[in-house]
């Protein structure tokens, strides 16, 4: 099995561009595919991004997904920052034997 | 419009047994996989289960294999969580979970909250 870690915390201004790592710990990040869920205070998870970088019908394109196998991660990349975007982000991957893995989460923080 | 209402959470003593419920709407309920998250208060997502669509295959989490199932009824477009031996560190919200696959969680319901106390 592996994991998959992200930072705890981000913060930036509304109008400009974080970026949310999801580090893989073992085998290559490319090995399955890597989805990012959003979850805003006191809401269930939404899908954002699914298989490392499609987007879901209804969600912004400022919303972008990638992954990078030099650094054996998936990021998430949020343009044009707006307040509403303040909420918690969760990579999710799997294994061969059909586990499904969260990462501990991001809590992004719009000043 | 995917509908996934969870029922069944409260609150049980250590050791004792609770089944969650998940009644789904908005699309063809039998031709899906469905999937069981939790999140402890305060803390990150887990995931915990996940049926095949016909209900032939089903995977756990390492944490409560052996002591929660997972089955569904697709004549009531229903899938449940079956807990048994239950344990403190249960204590969760539960969403149920539409999947994409097995592997792709999709669609979240709002959540039951299961509290394990004595």
């Amino acid at each position: 099995n592996f994991m998959l870690t992200q930072p705890h915390s981000v913060s930036e201004s509304p109008g400009k561009t974080v970026t949310i790592s999801c580090t893989r710990s073992s085998g290559s990040v490319a090995d399955s595919y890597v989805q990012w869920y959003q979850q805003r205070p006191g809401s269930s998870p939404t899908s954002l991004i699914f298989e490392d970088s499609e987007r879901p019908s209804g969600v912004p394109d400022r919303f972008s997904g990638s992954i990078d196998s030099s650094s054996n991660s998936a990021s998430l990349t949020i343009s044009g920052l707006k307040p509403e975007d303040e909420a918690d982000y969760y990579c999710q991957s799997y294994d061969t034997t059909n586990h499904v893995v969260f990462g501990g989460g991001t809590k992004l923080t719009v000043l | 419009q995917v509908q996934l209402v969870e029922s069944g959470g409260g609150v049980v003593q250590p050791g004792r047994s609770l089944r969650l419920s998940c009644a789904a709407s908005g699309f063809t309920f039998s031709t899906f996989a469905m999937h069981w998250v939790r999140q402890a208060p305060g803390k990150g997502l887990e995931w915990v289960a996940v049926i095949s669509y016909e209900g032939r295959d089903d995977y756990y989490a390492d944490s409560v294999k052996g002591r929660f199932t997972i089955s569904r009824d697709n004549s009531k477009n229903t899938v449940y969580l079956q807990m048994n031996s239950l344990r403190t560190e249960d204590t969760a919200v539960y969403y149920c979970v539409k999947g994409v696959s097995m592997v792709q969680p999709e669609s979240w319901g709002q959540g039951t909250l299961v509290t394990v106390s004595s």
